[in-house]
């Protein structure tokens, strides 16, 4: 079946706008993952869904950021008043959650560059 | 929370030339994942280690957890062109090790 979409797959802005990246997660797959990641830099975890549990949000950088999931599939994760060190590139990932081998393994998208001028 | 310190950052080798990836934890793991990401594109699952002194082995990697499941490793034997990306290992809570960029020189 289809992988993990995100759109769009750049997104050019000026400093102070709002964007908001979309992520459509592998169907059945009930865990959900935002993170970013800078230029030749490691992963870094923002925001987790699961279920109908309350996201973890402990990684979230600031209140300018924020996402949402809708009846539990699609995602969006909306920047505020956007910055120049928001510029990253924004993976999703999906899973499913719980024992053994098939289980957590994480499926990512492609990825949104965002690039705030 | 949990973190995760990946070693080391950078590692080029010539192509033959066999590589190892560390990642360590300041806390016991309940599992560990290793990801792969090749220059431009995105991390692709490699493995997932649950068992306390496992060992597991595709090919030429060689993944390995740790008896107090607090430490992983992964090794590559005679590293090929194919193998050139960025190594991460991943706690269960989400959290990514930096990472280890191999370059390897044909």
């Amino acid at each position: 079946g289809a992988g993990v979409s995100q759109s769009p797959s750049n997104k050019v802005t000026e400093k102070g706008k709002d964007v908001e990246l979309r992520c459509d997660p592998i169907s059945g797959h009930t865990a959900l993952y935002w993170y970013r990641q800078s230029l030749g830099q490691g992963l870094e975890f923002l925001i987790y869904f699961q279920g109908n549990s309350a996201p973890d949000k402990s990684g979230l950088p600031s209140d300018r950021f924020s996402a949402e999931r809708t009846g539990g599939s699609v995602s969006t994760l909306t920047i505020q008043r956007t910055q120049q060190e928001d510029s990253a590139v924004y993976l999703c990932a999906s899973s499913l959650v719980g024992r053994g081998p098939s289980y957590n393994e994480q499926f990512f998208g492609p990825g949104t560059r965002l690039t705030v001028l | 929370g949990q973190q995760v310190m990946q070693i080391p950052q950078y590692q080029h080798v010539q192509e033959g030339e066999d590589f190892t990836t560390y990642c360590n934890s300041s806390t016991t793991l309940s599992n560990i994942q290793w990801y792969k990401q090749r220059p431009g594109g995105h991390p692709v699952f490699l493995i997932q280690l649950v068992k306390s002194g496992e060992v597991k082995k595709q090919k030429r990697l060689t993944f390995q957890f740790g008896e107090a499941k607090k430490n992983s490793s992964l090794h590559i034997t005679a590293t090929q062109t194919t193998d050139v990306g960025t190594y991460f290992c991943a706690g269960l809570n989400m959290r990514f090790g930096a990472g280890t960029r191999l370059t390897v020189k044909p």
